[in-house]
C-alpha cells in the first residue's frame, strides 16, 4: 500500500525567507510525486510533479521539489517566501504499479508567510 | 478552457437523507476521480471513473456510489446520510490514465449533514 507523511502540521515563515515543507512517501515500485496547493474554500491547485529524470523539479509560482529515492523523500521549496503562499499544501503520491489514477495524499502542512 | 465545475458548492442535508453531487471535467477529459476531504482523515480517495467504468474504489461504505456518463461528466451519490459524512467532496479529472498526468481539482462542494 502506498502512503504519504508530511511530518510538519504548520510551518511559519518570515516574508522573504526560504521555505521548505517536508514529504516522504511510501510505495512498494516506484513513485509519481505531486504537490498541491489549497486556499481557503478552494479545490486544490497543481504545483509541480516528479514522473522521472532530472532529481530537481521546477513548478508554478517559483516552486521547486527534489527527488530523494534514497530517502524516498520529496521536499517543496521555494527560496523566497512571499505572504500569498500562506495556504495549505498537499504531497501526494500515485504508484506507477498499481492501476489507475488514484492519488494518496499526505496529511497536509499549513504555510504560513508573516510579513 | 473551463475548469472543472462541481455543483452545487454548498448543501446542507438531514441524517438519513440521501444526496446527489455533479462534476464536469475538463473538456476532453476522461478519467474523474472522487475525495473526500474532513479535518480528521484529511484527503479520502473515493473513486475513479473512465469511460463510464468505474477503475478504482476507495474504502468507503456501499452508501457511497457514483457514474459516469458518455460526455464523461460524473456523479456521485450518498445514500442514508451520517453525521460523518459532512466533508469538503472535490472532484478531479485527469486527461490520460497513463499515471503520468495531473490531475485538476473542482473547487469542491461543501456537505454539511445536520
Amino acid at each position: 500500500a502506498q502512503s504519504v507523511a508530511q511530518p510538519e502540521d504548520q510551518v511559519n515563515v518570515a516574508e522573504g525567507n526560504p521555505l521548505t515543507v517536508k514529504c516522504t512517501y511510501s510505495v512498494s515500485g516506484n513513485p509519481y510525486l505531486f504537490w498541491y496547493v489549497q486556499y481557503p474554500n478552494r479545490g486544490l491547485q497543481f504545483l509541480l510533479k516528479y514522473i522521472t529524470g532530472d532529481n530537481l523539479v521546477k513548478g508554478s509560482y517559483g516552486f521547486e521539489a527534489e527527488f530523494n529515492k534514497s530517502q524516498t523523500s520529496f521536499h517543496l521549496k521555494k527560496p523566497s517566501a512571499l505572504v500569498s503562499d500562506s495556504a495549505l499544501y498537499f504531497c501526494a503520491v500515485r504508484d506507477i504499479e498499481a492501476a489507475g489514477n488514484k492519488l494518496t495524499f499526505g496529511g497536509g502542512t499549513r504555510v504560513l508567510v508573516k510579513p | 478552457k473551463a475548469g472543472v465545475t462541481q455543483t452545487p458548492r454548498y448543501l446542507i442535508k438531514t441524517r438519513g437523507q440521501q444526496v446527489t453531487l455533479s462534476c464536469s471535467p475538463i473538456s476532453g477529459h476522461r478519467s474523474v476521480s472522487w475525495y473526500q476531504q474532513t479535518p480528521g482523515q484529511g484527503l479520502q480517495f473515493l473513486f475513479e471513473y473512465f469511460s463510464e467504468t468505474q477503475r478504482n474504489k476507495g474504502n468507503f461504505p456501499g452508501r457511497f456510489s457514483g457514474r459516469q456518463f458518455s460526455n464523461s461528466r460524473s456523479e456521485m451519490n450518498v445514500s442514508t446520510l451520517e453525521l460523518g459524512d459532512s466533508a469538503l467532496y472535490l472532484c478531479a479529472s485527469s486527461l490520460r490514465t497513463d499515471r503520468t498526468s495531473e490531475a485538476f481539482f473542482g473547487q469542491g462542494t461543501r456537505l454539511t449533514v445536520v
